[in-house]
């Protein structure tokens, strides 16, 4: 089963809105990602937070991280058209390399 | 430029036809996987290789297999693949082993099997 569920599956936004979207997982993780895909391409990283942090910022970009809710979101602030893609959450656990990915939010700005 | 090339990038292949697609990348990184990805299921770990002759099973490695030879290579074979492997793939790699490491995408490969 998947770890990680996106929520919503779909979000269409106006540009120059914020974008936000959650991710809930099941087990405790070490940390979580944040993914973008733009259509039919590959996955490109977008931030980490670990497990100890609660908040990251990255240009636009804001996570954070609620493990005692084992949930997470992604702020996507003033919006433009080429933020239009899917966003994927990804966590991770174990000391190894094992990273479950969610389902993903299709995310569409209109200019 | 630091990536991961993956070939071909589309294919169209009739049932029990063995095939193979090439995932390399040029960045020295010691972990890489495969994933494939389905409508509303999202990514899904097939098969990944911790370094150069270490390889195991991910979440759905059933009619897959994997060989790492060197560390730049890691193709994904399938010895007979039947229409349930219709499907978007992804090679990946990171620089190390542990979950906290960004992993580095190819541009995918579209397999449909008829």
């Amino acid at each position: 089963s998947q770890q990680g569920e996106e929520d919503p599956q779909a979000l269409s936004i106006q540009e120059g809105e914020n974008a936000t979207m959650n991710c809930s997982y099941k087990t405790s993780i070490n940390n979580l990602q944040w993914y973008r895909q733009n259509s039919g391409r590959g996955l490109v990283h977008l931030i980490l937070i670990r497990s100890n942090e609660r908040e990251k910022h990255s240009g636009r970009l804001r996570v954070t991280l609620d493990t005692s809710k084992k949930s997470s979101s992604l702020l996507i602030t003033a919006s433009r058209a080429a933020d239009t893609a899917s966003y994927f959450c990804a966590t991770g656990s174990g000391g190894y390399q094992k990273v479950t990915f969610g389902t993903g939010t299709k995310l569409q700005v209109i200019p | 430029e630091a990536q991961v090339t993956q070939n071909p990038r589309y294919l169209i292949t009739v049932t029990g036809k063995k095939l193979t697609v090439t995932c390399s990348q040029n960045m020295n990184h010691e972990y890489m996987s495969w994933y494939r990805q389905d409508p509303g299921l999202g990514l899904r770990q097939i098969y990944y290789s911790m370094n150069v002759e270490v390889t195991d099973k991910g979440d759905v490695p059933e009619g897959y297999k994997v060989s790492r030879k060197e560390k730049r290579n890691f193709p994904l074979i399938l010895e007979s693949p039947s229409p349930n492997q219709t499907s978007l793939y992804f090679c990946a790699s990171s620089l190390g082993q542990n979950s906290y490491n960004e992993q580095f995408f190819g541009p995918g490969t579209r397999l449909t099997v008829l």
